[in-house]
């Protein structure tokens, strides 16, 4: 079946300092890759649709220059979290496309 | 605007007894609807789509359009069916997922 990862699981880092999650299609390409972030028992919530080659599409509320993604390769898309603050802690979520979502395991950040 | 509930945040069930998750949606268009599930510490995945009309693990799902509804049913509920369930409509193959907020379901035995 079609797998995704993500690197790290966890991180853990200082307020100011910037984070970069990786997500891979390990044996499939996808030309759309999507971001979410998920809060301890809630829903997840879409931050971005990432496309192979173009800019990202940010959902409403989202900071663009927070939350800089980049999908360099049809098997690789990064999601980096600048000038992280507390309130970036959260679990993010990746997810790509070939006919359907294969969701990432996800990456628990914690910003001290 | 899009938008899908689940207006159940938890369910609780005893082993062996029929479940229904609802979910109602409202969305332009003639989505694509899916239902994924979320066991605990693992990752989301899919558990059954409408257009497919199979049944997973017991689980089935009805598109009503009129109603606008994609209810998730099981006659018999199993522990190990405990996970978290979100409906998520869909515009088009390889379209955003619009998730609703969740049903955690709980079956004791």
């Amino acid at each position: 079946g079609a797998v995704v990862s993500q690197h790290p699981s966890w991180v853990i880092c200082k307020s100011g300092t910037s984070v970069k999650i990786e997500c891979r299609s390990l044996d499939f390409q996808a030309t759309t890759m999507f971001w979410y972030r998920q809060f301890p028992k809630q829903s997840l919530m879409l931050m971005a649709t990432s496309n192979e080659g173009s800019k990202a599409t940010y959902e409403q509320g989202v900071e663009k220059d927070k939350f800089l993604i980049n999908h360099a390769s049809l098997t690789l898309s990064t999601l980096t979290v600048t000038s992280a603050h507390p309130e970036d802690s959260s679990f993010y979520i990746c997810s790509a496309s070939f006919y359907e979502q294969y969701f990432g395991p996800g990456t628990r950040l914690t910003v001290t | 605007a899009q938008r899908v509930t689940q207006p159940e945040k938890l369910l609780s069930v005893f082993k062996g007894a029929p479940v229904e998750l609802k979910c109602n949606y409202s969305y332009s268009g003639s989505p694509e609807l899916f239902w994924y599930v979320q066991y605990s510490r693992q990752r989301l995945q899919l558990l059954l789509r409408h257009i497919s009309r199979e049944s997973i693990k017991g689980f089935t799902a009805d598109l009503n359009k009129g109603e606008t509804s994609f209810h998730l049913k099981k006659p018999f509920a199993q522990e190990e069916d405990s996970a978290m369930y979100y409906c998520a409509p869909r515009h088009n193959q390889g379209g955003k997922l619009i998730f609703g907020q969740g049903t955690e379901l709980s079956v004791k035995p």
